[in-house]
């Protein structure tokens, strides 16, 4: 069981938006930043929001992060295929000595 | 471009130790930053093991501390990971990566992962 809580499945057409939802507590999210990764089929993830909101570079605006108390969220808009993949949520958790969290994860399926 | 590259026997067999380095390219460890492993059970999610900095300050999974070691070989700017006391739930893509800390953590850069398998 994940300590964040991510809806397991996601859907979308070619060009719409979408948004995925990941909620935590106050010992996690609502203490620290949010950062959401990527891993497309078949290959290792990849950093895609840091710090809540921030692109790393080479990362389309197409993608967006925010967060609001204890939970957070990742929006894709344009929706394309090659943004079908599984989507993470972590941050940092300050209870016992502090450690790494992570997500569910939710599978994007672009119809 | 950092490049980070998983390496070690496939198979481990149960109650043994799983042993695993990670090469790291285009940055020194010894320069900074915090350098850890995370794995990912097939067809499952993503579970932090722990990180490490040169300094020697480590941050470990509370679920995994017992049966963890974390490493840092700077002269060959590599990290290791030992896993202690393995079973068939211990069978993983392990990658490892540079994680930012500054307050809290996060990982940047992910390694391409490599896959053991506890095999009795």
């Amino acid at each position: 069981q994940s300590v964040l809580t991510q809806s397991p499945s996601a859907s979308g057409t070619p060009g719409q938006r979408v948004t995925i939802s990941c909620s935590g507590s106050s010992s996690n999210i609502g203490s620290n930043t949010v950062n959401w990764h990527q891993q497309l089929p078949g290959t290792a993830p990849k950093l895609l929001i840091y710090n809540n909101n921030q692109r790393p570079s080479g990362v389309p605006d197409r993608f967006s992060g925010s967060k609001s108390g204890t939970s957070a969220s990742l929006a894709i808009s344009g929706l394309q295929s090659e943004d079908e993949a599984d989507y993470y949520c972590a941050t940092w958790d300050d209870s016992l000595n502090g450690h790494v969290v992570f997500g569910g994860g939710t599978k994007l399926t672009v119809l | 471009q950092v490049r980070l590259q998983e390496s070690g026997p496939g198979l481990v067999k149960p109650s043994e130790t799983l042993s695993l380095t990670c090469s790291v390219s285009g940055y020194s460890i010894s320069n900074g930053y915090y350098w850890g492993w995370i794995r990912q059970p097939p067809g499952k999610g993503l579970e932090w093991i722990g990180n490490i900095h040169h300094s020697g300050t480590t941050y470990n999974n509370p679920s995994l501390k017992s049966r963890v070691i974390l490493s840092l070989d700077t002269s060959k700017n590599q990290l290791s990971l030992k896993v202690r006391y393995v079973t068939a739930a211990d069978t993983a893509v392990y990658y490892c990566a540079r994680h930012f800390c500054g307050g809290d953590c996060y990982i940047e850069y992910w390694g391409q992962g490599a896959l053991f398998t506890v095999f009795s």
